[in-house]
């Protein structure tokens, strides 16, 4: 079975700079996470996918952050205007019914903002 | 936001010892997980712990979800090179009306040989 794909693995950009990541899951699997995980850190959960729709963005920045899953499969995460602060590994992961052990990340997108 | 609370940060220890590592929490979880995440890679579900009490083993790993509810920890026998690594503790319950996984800072493992 493939795994989660994201690309690219790394990226620079110079802050207020624009940034996407994308992600495609594991085939069948409905549910989808973006999570953040800044040097030194566990991962932190920025947004949810149930299908196409979302279940928990409650920690999105979303004054500079936006993600989209449109028809339910692969999905996008955007940083506009990216900070200084947004340098980090970005992680997509997907499960098949959004519990536990079903649980997949890929392998990040690290992202430096100079 | 919730955090868990993992100890030790970082672990220094000869192959062959033994390590132990756990986490609490203020919250209730309904699932307790344990992570390993390599240089570069995303984490990789090593244990998953359903019941509060439950021991379960995978190899030379050995978890245990707390009575409470509340906490966890991860024992690895008999270390080995490919042991290295930060591990991460994740429990997976309500919290604000939300089914939420929340991570642990991780414990960063180092072995000398």
């Amino acid at each position: 079975e493939a795994g989660v794909a994201q690309s690219p693995r790394y990226k620079i950009i110079e802050k207020r700079q624009s940034v996407a990541f994308w992600c495609n899951p594991i085939s069948g699997h409905a549910t989808l996470y973006w999570y953040q995980q800044i040097l030194g850190q566990g991962p932190k959960l920025l947004i949810q996918f149930q299908n196409n729709g979302v279940v928990d963005d409650s920690q999105l920045p979303k004054d500079r952050f936006s993600a989209e899953r449109l028809k339910g499969v692969d999905s996008t995460l955007k940083i506009q205007p990216a900070k200084l602060e947004d340098s980090a590994v970005y992680l997509c992961a997907s499960s098949f019914s959004g519990r536990s052990y079903g649980y997949t990340f890929g392998s990040g997108t690290r992202l430096t903002v100079v | 936001g919730q955090q868990l609370n993992q100890s030790p940060q970082s672990m220094f220890i000869q192959e062959g010892e033994d390590v132990s590592m756990n986490c609490t929490s203020s919250s209730i979880f309904n699932t307790w997980l344990w992570y390993k995440q390599d240089p570069g890679e995303g984490p990789v579900l090593l244990i998953a712990l359903y019941k509060a009490g439950e021991l379960t083993s995978n190899g030379r790993l050995t978890a245990q979800f707390g009575i409470t509810r509340k906490d966890s920890f991860l024992n690895i026998s008999a270390s080995i090179p490919s042991d290295v690594g930060i591990y991460f503790c994740a429990g997976l319950g309500v919290l604000q009306g939300a089914q939420k996984l929340v991570f642990g800072q991780g414990t960063r493992l180092t072995i000398n040989p």
